[in-house]
């Protein structure tokens, strides 16, 4: 019952620059709310990547970096590399009471 | 260092119940709400329940409201959730998150989960 759209997949080579959309609305995203962002690795526990829309934690690399606009934000991963194999998961807030907090249908990344 | 770690997750038939515990550390564990998200095998996380540093907030998902009930025990440090009236679609690994700070904070620390899994 993920709320927010993101592309099941993405791919490239090491070195490039790929994005990773997600889309809400304006219950959502489209409110106002902000977005964070996740990497989860192959059984393993989510990580923080991205909070509030574009901070990065402590010790992630600078070559992740978050967008928002609209009913939309999305990840960039520049200068990609062979560990960033993973799945990616935003997350934001929504109006709905009984569902404050909506993640997307996550996306993997893949390098080629 | 901020720690998580869950316990409790098991085998359990349909309409079993089961309790599931965090132990947090590394942290002033009231001065933060709590939260524990989900995953199904293969599946994308969901939310599941919410409860505020002194444990007056409390929120559920719709998916488990009036089954699961979250707690906590703040001088032990301690998280809980209450699984009653299991079913299959339950089945996931049970992530203990902590709420962290700002207007619209993120999940900023995991525990490992624990799996729960509904099954005769």
């Amino acid at each position: 019952q993920s709320v927010l759209t993101q592309p099941p997949s993405v791919s490239g080579a090491p070195g490039q620059r790929v994005t990773i959309s997600c889309t809400g609305s304006s219950s959502n995203i489209g409110a106002g709310y902000a977005v964070q962002w996740y990497q989860q690795f192959p059984g393993t526990a989510p990580k923080l990547l991205i909070s509030d829309n574009n901070n990065r934690p402590s010790g992630v690399p600078d070559r992740f970096s978050g967008s928002k606009s609209g009913t939309s934000a999305s990840l960039a991963i520049t200068g990609l590399q062979a560990e960033d194999e993973a799945d990616y998961y935003c997350q934001s807030y929504g109006d709905s009471q009984s569902s404050p907090f909506v993640f997307g249908t996550g996306t993997k990344v893949i390098v080629l | 260092e901020v720690q998580l770690v869950e316990s409790g997750g098991r085998l359990v038939q349909p309409g079993g119940s089961l309790r599931l515990s965090c132990a947090a550390s590394g942290f002033t564990f009231r001065k933060y709400a709590m939260s524990w998200v989900r995953q199904a095998p293969g599946k994308g996380l969901e939310w599941v329940s919410l409860i505020g540093g002194s444990g007056g907030s409390i929120h559920h998902g719709d998916s488990v409201k009036g089954r699961f009930a979250i707690s906590r025990d703040n001088s032990k440090n301690t998280l809980y959730l209450q699984l009653n009236g299991l079913r299959a679609e339950d089945t996931a690994v049970y992530y203990c998150t902590r709420v962290g700070a700002g207007t619209d904070p993120p999940f900023d620390y995991w525990g490992q989960g624990t799996l729960v899994t509904v099954s005769s």
